[in-house]
């Protein structure tokens, strides 16, 4: 069964660095969505991307936060200067046409 | 403003008791609805569904939800709990329109006495 990947599993950063997560959906997916989840709290919307181009976006998502499908498969979210608060769980889902999300298995980001 | 609300921050049962999860909604037109679980440090494992139809689904691991549209609810029941069902539950919906986001509730955290 198609499932979606994310990598690093776990990334460690320090406090102003950049970083970019990785995500790759389902192939035949158009719907691309990241979520995020600090620890002990619900999952957050962050973005969706849809015909490549932000379709949506939380107020969480700001300046900070970028998100690129470089190559067709890929799907990344940046982030130009971490904080603290942005350590979290960050999930990315794909979704078809049944407008059913599969979330890949999440990146735990760590800034210290 | 678009909302899913769990009234319940933990539940303890024991295992073999019955359980049910609730689960109430705030959109303007009925969304679809999920029920997710997830284990300490692991991904949201889909547990069911509901897009239109029979409003009781069946999901897996002997989960079921009845969606009442009367009551903006989509509680998620089991018969007969199992100590492996520790785990934390998040319901969410998403509109039937536009980005598809999903909006989670806040989770209800199981807990299973032996």
């Amino acid at each position: 069964e198609p499932e979606v990947t994310q990598t690093p599993s776990h990334q460690v950063t320090q406090m102003g660095q950049e970083v970019i997560l990785r995500c790759v959906p389902i192939s035949n997916h158009l719907y691309f969505y990241w979520y995020r989840q600090i620890l002990g709290q619900k999952v957050e919307f962050l973005v969706s991307f849809y015909n490549n181009e932000i379709s949506e976006k939380s107020e969480i998502f700001d300046d900070q936060f970028s998100v690129e499908r470089p190559d067709g498969s890929n799907f990344t979210l940046k982030i130009r200067s971490t904080k603290l608060e942005d350590s979290a769980m960050y999930f990315c889902a794909s979704g078809g046409e049944t407008y059913e999300q599969y979330f890949g298995p999440g990146t735990r980001l760590t800034v210290t | 403003a678009q909302s899913v609300t769990q009234p319940d921050i933990h539940i303890t049962v024991s295992e073999g008791a019955s359980l049910e999860l609730r689960c109430n909604y705030s959109y303007g037109a009925t969304p679809y609805l999920f029920w997710y679980v997830q284990s300490p440090g692991q991904g949201l494992q889909l547990l069911l569904k509901y897009f239109s139809g029979d409003t009781l689904v069946q999901g897996i691991k002997g989960f079921e939800a009845e969606f009442k549209r009367s009551q903006s609810s989509f509680n998620l029941r089991k018969p007969s709990v199992h100590w492996s069902d520790a785990a934390e539950y998040f319901c969410a919906a998403c509109t039937t329109s536009g980005t598809y986001k999903y909006i989670f509730g806040t989770g209800t955290r199981l807990k299973v006495l032996a």
